[in-house]
C-alpha cells in the first residue's frame, strides 16, 4: 500500500480481556517496529522484527505481549489478559532495512487502545 | 544508555512568530538525530535529520543543527505559520551494539500557532 496501514484505529476492551493489534507496512519493507505512546509520555520501543525474526523483544513490558510476523509483511501485536496501564496509542513502523542509523522509518496512524 | 530530553509543552504562538522547541541528548558513540512531526489525525513522519557534529538539517523553513559539544538539537523556525500546528519529537538513532538503527525519542511537543 502506500503508507503503513494500522488496524483498528480504536479500540475500548474491558480489564482481563484480550486485544491483537495490526500493522501492514509498506510493501518491500523488511523491518517493522512496535511502539507505544502513552499519555504525556515518549514513544517507548517494544520490539522490532527483521524479516519474520524478532532479534530484540527487550522492549516489551511483561510476557502478556507478544507479536508476531508472517511473509514479511503483516504484524499483530497481541496483550493478553489487558490491564489499565496498557492504555495507549500503540505505533507500528517500518523502513527498508535494519541496522541503518540513519535509516527513515514510516509510521502508521496507531491504534488508541483504551483499557476500562 | 541512550536518551533525548525535550522542551515540554504545550508552546502557542502567533503567526509569523519566532519558534525554538529545545532538545538536548544523551548516547554512546556517535547516533544520528531526527526530528519527527505528527499532523493532527496523521503518522509520525520524518521532518528533517542530522547524521554528524555540525550538520544542520533542514526542511519547510524548519532547521536544527547537530551540536556534539551541547549535545543538542534545537528545532527552529524563523516564522511559523498555522499549518506547522502539530506535535514535534526530536528523537536519536543508536549507532552500535545491540541497539542499532533503534529511534529513542523524546516526549513530544505539542505546538498551537494561532492566526
Amino acid at each position: 500500500g502506500a503508507g503503513v496501514s494500522q488496524s483498528p484505529s480504536n479500540k475500548v476492551t474491558e480489564k482481563g480481556k484480550d486485544v491483537e493489534l495490526r500493522c501492514d507496512p509498506i510493501s518491500g519493507h523488511t523491518a517493522l517496529y512496535w511502539y507505544r505512546q502513552r499519555l504525556g509520555q515518549g514513544l517507548e520501543f517494544l520490539i522490532y522484527f527483521q524479516g519474520n525474526s524478532a532479534p530484540d523483544k527487550s522492549g516489551l513490558p511483561s510476557d502478556r505481549f507478544s507479536a508476531e510476523r508472517t511473509g514479511e509483511s503483516v504484524s499483530t501485536l497481541t496483550i493478553q489478559r489487558t490491564q489499565q496501564e496498557d492504555s495507549a496509542v500503540y505505533l507500528c513502523a517500518s523502513s527498508l532495512a535494519v541496522g541503518q542509523p540513519n535509516e527513515k522509518l514510516f509510521f502508521g496512524s496507531g491504534t488508541q487502545l483504551s483499557v476500562l | 544508555g541512550n536518551s533525548v530530553t525535550q522542551m515540554e509543552g504545550p508552546v502557542t504562538l502567533s503567526e509569523e512568530a519566532f519558534l525554538t522547541i529545545n532538545c538536548t541528548y544523551t548516547a554512546t558513540g556517535y547516533p544520528s538525530l531526527f526530528w519527527y512531526v505528527q499532523y493532527p489525525g496523521e503518522g509520525l513522519q520524518l521532518l528533517l535529520k542530522a547524521t554528524k557534529a555540525d550538520d544542520k538539517g533542514s526542511n519547510k523553513g524548519f532547521e536544527a543543527t547537530y551540536r556534539k559539544e551541547t549535545t543538542s538539537f534545537h528545532l527552529e523556525k524563523g516564522s511559523v505559520q498555522v499549518s506547522d500546528s502539530a506535535v514535534y519529537f526530536c528523537a536519536l538513532s543508536s549507532d552500535r551494539g545491540s541497539t542499532l538503527g533503534r529511534l529513542y525519542f523524546g516526549r513530544g511537543t505539542q505546538l498551537t500557532v494561532w492566526p
